[in-house]
């Protein structure tokens, strides 16, 4: 069984750019968490994805965004970056029937000068 | 606002000590509560509680849940250096989960 996986591992941009994170859900999982977890913090929830449509929602501005596909794989795009936005952005995946149980993938590192 | 709130925020012992970690929510509409262990990057998966006074263990770890008074705890008894993470707890309401700012433990040999 192959876990969640995220791509890339670190990245670095300048404010007012766009990032394109990725997340492969692990086998026979259809549902897809991202999360935000600033250094210190606890993971905040940015949204959830399940048959390609946002299922729920954090509080995040509209410059994130995602998109899941049919493989339920799933990207973050995140734009007009901001100092704020440096991070650690983590996938869950689960199995609807199973939400409870997310499996995290490693994370992207993205750091914003 | 549906909130989160652990305590301590860090905790160093020495191996063999047994550690309690506290978690207290305020949240609409409470479906589960988990208990998460961050080492490095992703966390790992460790409880979920549904029910009050149901404790839950795995080896020398146990946690518990009070619906009543809104919080649930997580027990290490004979702690070694492996178990040195920072320790989450979330909520879950409806299809988002309420993450605490975690508990850092340190285990010095």
């Amino acid at each position: 069984e192959t876990g969640v996986t995220q791509s890339p591992t670190h990245l670095i941009k300048t404010r007012g750019q766009q990032v394109t994170l990725r997340c492969s859900s692990q086998s026979g999982h259809n549902t897809v968490s991202w999360y935000q977890q600033a250094l210190g913090q606890g993971p905040q929830f940015i949204f959830q994805y399940y048959r390609e449509e946002e299922n729920g929602r954090g509080n995040f501005p509209p410059r994130f965004s995602g998109l899941q596909f049919p493989n339920y794989s799933s990207e973050l795009n995140v734009n007009a970056l901001e100092l704020d936005d440096s991070a650690l952005y983590l996938c869950a995946s689960s199995r609807v029937s199973s939400y409870n149980e997310q499996f995290f993938g490693p994370g992207t590192r993205l750091t914003v000068l | 606002e549906d909130k989160v709130v652990q305590s301590p925020l860090s905790l160093v012992v020495h191996e063999g000590d047994t550690v309690t970690l506290n978690c207290s929510y305020e949240v609409t509409n409470f479906r589960s509560l988990l208990w998460y262990k961050q080492e490095k990057k992703a966390p790992t998966f460790l409880f979920m509680l549904t029910s009050s006074g149901i404790e839950k263990k795995s080896g020398r770890l146990s946690s518990i849940l009070d619906k009543k008074e809104l919080f649930s705890i997580l027990n290490i008894t004979a702690t070694q250096t492996g178990d040195s993470a920072v320790y989450l707890c979330a909520v879950r309401t409806g299809n988002q989960f309420y993450f605490g700012t975690g508990t850092s433990l340190t285990v010095i040999p």
